[in-house]
């Protein structure tokens, strides 16, 4: 079976402070891991995806996230906040056979970036 | 390329009626999933369809359905519709059944009163 923890359903930081939003997974098999990024009244917006290559994964708008196996981690981060960040974050694991679409969602993280 | 279309992107509906959800994939994609959210369940998926046949079912109760047609298009159905089946309706797309080429559409929006 494969679950995501978010740990804190609302992170508050001031602009141009350091993101870190923190995932935990656990897995009986190698995961497939994704952050999402979710807009007011929008879909599910891909920020990058860990599929077994380099454990350092950038993604779009200055988000990375290290996979750490030891650790059972995937946690985001970005260096500084941006008003335009604000927005909720979906940590996700997949089976990394690949061959499903299934994805097991954490809860959520809110994200508020302060002026 | 056009995205993952959901159709229609609002509805409201009352108890005991049934509502059909429309989700046109990406052009080429033959994989469609599909997901509820809510503010007390979060996202859950519902299931998946990979060349007209279903694939893979979440835990939800069998008035929630769904198909996929030829070309690739899939509707979901509920019937009996209850107060906690309000919720935003995602469905993503990929080429085959693989999660990490997958692309999510805008959501249908349901509201029942």
């Amino acid at each position: 079976a494969q679950s995501v923890t978010q740990l804190g359903s609302h992170v508050s930081v001031s602009e141009g402070a350091l993101v870190l939003l923190r995932c935990n997974y656990s897995s009986s098999v190698p995961p497939y891991l994704f952050w999402y990024v979710q807009y007011p009244n929008q879909g599910l917006q891909l920020l990058l995806k860990y599929t077994s290559a380099a454990t350092l994964v950038k993604g779009i708008n200055g988000f990375e996230a290290e996979f750490k196996k030891s650790e059972t981690s995937f946690h985001l981060t970005k260096p500084s906040a941006h008003m335009s960040d604000a927005a909720e974050y979906f940590c996700a694991v997949t089976h990394g056979s690949g061959n499903t679409g299934k994805l097991i969602f954490g809860q959520g993280t809110t994200l508020q970036v302060k002026p | 390329k056009a995205g993952v279309t959901q159709t229609p992107r609002y509805l409201i509906k009352t108890r005991g009626q049934q509502v059909t959800l429309s989700c046109s994939p990406i052009s080429g994609h033959r994989s469609v999933s599909w997901y509820q959210q809510t503010p007390g369940q979060g996202l859950q998926f519902l299931f998946e369809y990979f060349s007209e046949t279903q694939r893979n079912k979440g835990n939800f109760p069998g008035r929630f359905s769904g198909r996929q047609f030829s070309n690739s298009r899939s509707e979901m159905n509920v019937s009996t519709l209850e107060l906690g089946d309000s919720a935003l309706y995602l469905c993503a797309s990929s080429f085959e059944q693989r999660a990490d080429t997958q692309y999510f559409g805008p959501g249908t929006r349901l509201t029942v009163l």
